[in-house]
């Protein structure tokens, strides 16, 4: 299947500070890439649509200005999460379609494990 | 939310055959059938899809139901490493996002 990274793997942050997490899709092109957010025990939760060259399209309930998203290339996106909060530390995960597929295949990065002090 | 209903959690000895079933009884005419699967603290990992026809690959098959109400993922021969939750999904692809229900706890005993 696809390839698709996240950097960093993890990451501490002071409180007040933003974190930026990327995602690449390392072997395809995609317009179209997603983020998550996953808590403990819990299942994953969309959180946006990061659409190449346009804006991001945000689930109900996230903050835009909290969540910024980012989709400058084919094949990055940024998630930045701004003035971080303890309960902002989550399982951040992203997925890309892959457009080589027949019907465009979702496929995940690893995960960001982000927690804040 | 989810339009899958799918056990909270199932065990299956090694070795053995694990037969994961998913009821989508509101599944529409253009929506597919996918699996997928997140070993703890991954990414979510891509097994499987189909539409109407039964599907195998080198990871899984999938059968499902002539009245695509439902399916049944199954690993022909689950070792420890298939420990994980597995997640049936329906959704038509393209200008569909993917919603995750709660999944199947899949423990594979030795």
């Amino acid at each position: 299947g696809a390839v698709v990274s996240q950097h960093p793997s993890w990451v501490i942050c002071k409180s007040g500070t933003s974190v930026k997490i990327e995602c690449r899709s390392l072997d395809f092109q995609a317009t179209t890439m997603f983020w998550y957010r996953q808590f403990p025990k819990k299942s994953l939760m969309l959180m946006a649509t990061s659409n190449e060259g346009s804006k991001a399209t945000y689930e109900q309930g996230v903050e835009k200005d909290k969540f910024l998203i980012n989709h400058a290339s084919l094949t990055l996106s940024t998630l930045t999460v701004t003035s971080a909060h303890p309960e902002d530390s989550s399982f951040y995960i992203c997925s890309a379609r892959d457009p080589r597929t027949s019907i465009d295949t979702q496929y995940f990065g690893p995960g960001t494990r982000l927690t804040v002090l | 939310d989810a339009k899958t209903t799918q056990p909270t959690s199932m065990d299956c000895a090694e070795g053995r055959a694990a037969n994961l079933p998913c009821n989508h009884s509101t599944i529409s005419g253009n929506e597919y059938v996918y699996w997928y699967r997140q070993i703890h603290s991954q990414g979510p990992q891509y097994i499987i899809h189909g539409l109407k026809n039964n599907e195998t690959n080198e990871m899984a098959s999938l059968i499902i139901t002539e009245d695509r109400k439902s399916s049944t993922l199954i690993l022909p021969h689950a070792t420890l490493r298939d420990t994980a939750v597995y997640y049936c999904i329906v959704f038509m692809n393209r200008d569909d996002k993917i919603i995750f229900g709660k999944g199947t706890r899949l423990h594979i005993l030795p």
